[in-house]
Formats: C-alpha cells, structure tokens, sequence
C-alpha cells in the first residue's frame, strides 16, 4: 500500500498568515492528490483534487501542488473558517490511503 | 441537489455483523462510483472500499484492513447503497462515511454524508 505522510502534523498560525502543508508519498502517485478540510464533529469537505485543480466553491486562497510524490496545499491570508484540520490522499492505486492529517491552530 | 444520507450504526458485539445503508437522492446512482470511509475516535481518515458504476459492473475494492470482512452492494431501484460489516472488530469502531466521487473522474471525494455511527464493544 502507498503510505502519505503530512507535514507538520500540527501547525498553529495567526489570521493573515499563508501556510504550507506538506504530503509525501512512498511511492510515485502521479497527480492523483486530493485534499481535504474537517472541521470538528463536521464530515470532510473536498478542497482540491489531481493536485491542484479547486473543487467548485473552494475560495481562491487555497492552491495545491506538486507530482509524483511530494505534493502541497497553501492557504494565503489565512482566515478564521480555515482553522480546521487538512488530510491528504492518494487516488491513483488501490487501496486508496490519507495522510495522518494537519491540524491548524489558531496562535 | 446531491445528498447523502446513512443510516444503520449502533451498538455491536465483536465478531457480530452490521449493514450499513447510504440512501442518495438528487443523482443516479447507477452512473456513479460510491465509497465508504470511515473515521475512528480521534483519529484520521480510512478509506473502506470503492462500488463502481454499472457500466464498469459494480465491480469493487476494499481497503486492507477490512477486505475479507466488509462487502459493498448496491440497489438500485432503492437509490442505495450498502456496507456489509462481518467478522467485526473493536478497532472497527468508527464513524462510516458514503461519499459520490468527483462525476466523471471518480479522483477526489466530493460529496459526504454525514456519517453514521458504529462502535464494537462487549
């Protein structure tokens, strides 16, 4: 199985601040990354797929990046709503696999 | 508009059997991939298992740690979707997610249910 480790795992920032979180992956996934944002006692929310094509209704201020494996997700001028925690996966083998996840933290 | 919506959790022996149920509405179901994924206490996310659409013959995949266990079917005429839990376990404790892939490409998970609930205690 493919395993995806995100980095860090914990990251706390203020509002404004453009963050990065890093997903690498144990073995070539071509493009096939998605991440994701949850919110507490919330289902996950699609933010961008294939690395970094925006789901519709994702704000600008995310992006995504990256090939084969080492991918990553920015979010510029972080605003309160974004404080949540982002999972990676990798859909290009099964089993399909996410990353341990990223909790942002207010600072 | 696209929804989801599960049902079945509860309360299991280990080594009992749960059914899981995700009835959909506002798309068809048989043009579409269907996943499970589940989420254990405090813990990230696993995916479970992949239904494909009935042009690609509802052919489907399981994760490893469930595959042998858990069985993924579907009806159609009841726009549902189904998780067949055997043989569980205590580390099957988890929320169970039913989620419609991206139409089209299936390569990003792009509507959730809201979950439902299973935890396997004696």
């Amino acid at each position: 199985d493919i395993q995806l480790t995100q980095s860090p795992s914990f990251l706390s920032a203020s509002v404004g601040d453009s963050v990065t979180i890093t997903c690498r992956a144990s073995q070539g996934i071509n493009s096939y990354l998605a991440w994701y944002q949850q919110k507490p006692g919330k289902a996950p929310k699609l933010l961008v797929y294939v690395a970094s094509t925006l789901q519709s209704g994702v704000p600008s201020r995310f992006s995504g990046s990256g090939s084969g494996t080492e991918f990553t997700l920015t979010i510029s001028s972080l605003q309160p709503e974004d404080f949540a925690t982002y999972s990676c996966q990798q859909l290009n083998s099964y089993p399909y696999t996410f990353g341990q996840g990223t909790k942002l933290e207010i600072k | 508009e696209v929804q989801l919506v599960e049902s079945g959790g509860g309360l299991v022996q280990p080594g009992g059997s749960l059914r899981l149920s995700c009835a959909v509405s506002g798309f068809i179901i048989s043009d579409s991939y269907m996943d499970w994924v589940r989420q254990a206490p405090g813990k990230g996310l696993e995916w479970v298992g992949r239904s494909r659409n009935k042009a690609n013959a509802y052919s489907t995949e399981y994760g490893a740690s469930v595959k042998g266990r858990f069985t993924i079917s579907r009806d159609d005429s009841k726009d549902s979707l189904y998780l067949q839990m055997d043989s569980l376990k205590t580390e099957d404790t988890a929320i169970y997610y039913c989620i419609r892939p991206i139409f089209g490409s299936a390569r990003g998970l792009a509507v959730w249910g809201q979950g439902t609930t299973v935890t396997v205690s004696s």
